[in-house]
C-alpha cells in the first residue's frame, strides 16, 4: 500500500534562515507528487507538483522542492523564510493513472521565530 | 469566484446527534471529496464523487453518507456522531479524475462531538 512520512512533526527556524522538509513515499511506480501549505484556520493550498521532467519543481511563496526517484524523496526547501511562512505543510502522492486517492503525510508544522 | 465553500466553519454536537456538512463549488468539476484532518494522520478520504448521481468510499467512510444530486453539491451527512468523530474535515473539488489536474479545497469545518 501506499504511503508518505514526513519524518519531522515539527521544525522551529529563525526568520531569514533556509527551511527543508522532508517527504519520503513508498509507491509501486513514481507517483505525481505534491506539496500543500495550511495556513492557521485555512485550507490547503498547493504549493507545487511533480509530474514529470525537470526534477528541481518551483513553486509559488519562493518553494521549491526536489524528486529524487533513487531515495523515493520529495523534500521542499525554501532559502529564506519570512514570519508568514508559519505554517502547517502536507506533503502527498497520487497515482499517474486516473484514481481517487491523494495520500498524505502526516505534516510538519513550521514554527518561525523573529 | 467562490471556489470550495463549506459550512458550517464551526459545530459542536452530542453524542448520537446528526448533521450535515454542506460543500458547494462553483468551478463546474466533476471530481469531489471529503477529507478529515487528525493530527499526526493528515488527511484521509472518507467518500469521493466523480459525478452527479456516483459516489464511493474512500478510506474511512464508516459513520458517513454523502449524495451528489448535482454538480455543484456534495453534502457529508453523519448519521448519529460519535466522538470519534471529532475533527476537522475538507471538502475538495478537482476538474477530473486524473490527479494532473489541481485540486481546490474549502476551508474546512471543525467539528466537535461531545
Amino acid at each position: 500500500a501506499q504511503s508518505v512520512t514526513q519524518p519531522d512533526i515539527h521544525i522551529t527556524v529563525s526568520e531569514g534562515a533556509s527551511l527543508e522538509l522532508r517527504c519520503n513515499y513508498s509507491y509501486g511506480a513514481t507517483p505525481y507528487l505534491f506539496w500543500y501549505v495550511q495556513s492557521p484556520g485555512q485550507g490547503l493550498q498547493l504549493l507545487l507538483k511533480y509530474f514529470s521532467g525537470d526534477t528541481l519543481v518551483q513553486g509559488i511563496k519562493g518553494f521549491e522542492a526536489e524528486f529524487k526517484r533513487s531515495q523515493s524523496s520529495f523534500n521542499l526547501r525554501k532559502p529564506s523564510v519570512h514570519w508568514s511562512d508559519a505554517a502547517e505543510y502536507f506533503c502527498a502522492v497520487a497515482p499517474r493513472a486516473a484514481g481517487n486517492k491523494l495520500t498524505f503525510g502526516g505534516g510538519t508544522r513550521v514554527l518561525v521565530k523573529p | 469566484n467562490a471556489g470550495v465553500t463549506q459550512t458550517p466553519k464551526f459545530q459542536v454536537l452530542k453524542t448520537g446527534q446528526s448533521m450535515t456538512l454542506q460543500c458547494a463549488q462553483d468551478m463546474n468539476h466533476e471530481y469531489m471529496s471529503w477529507y478529515r484532518q487528525d493530527p499526526g494522520m493528515g488527511l484521509r478520504l472518507i467518500h469521493y464523487s466523480v459525478g452527479a448521481g456516483i459516489t464511493d468510499q474512500g478510506e474511512v467512510p464508516n459513520g458517513y453518507n454523502v449524495s451528489r444530486s448535482t454538480t455543484e453539491d456534495f453534502p457529508l451527512r453523519l448519521l448519529s456522531a460519535a466522538p470519534s468523530q471529532t475533527s476537522v474535515y475538507f471538502c475538495a473539488s478537482r476538474p477530473g479524475q486524473g490527479w494532473n489536474t489541481e485540486a481546490f479545497f474549502g476551508q474546512g469545518t471543525r467539528l466537535t462531538v461531545v
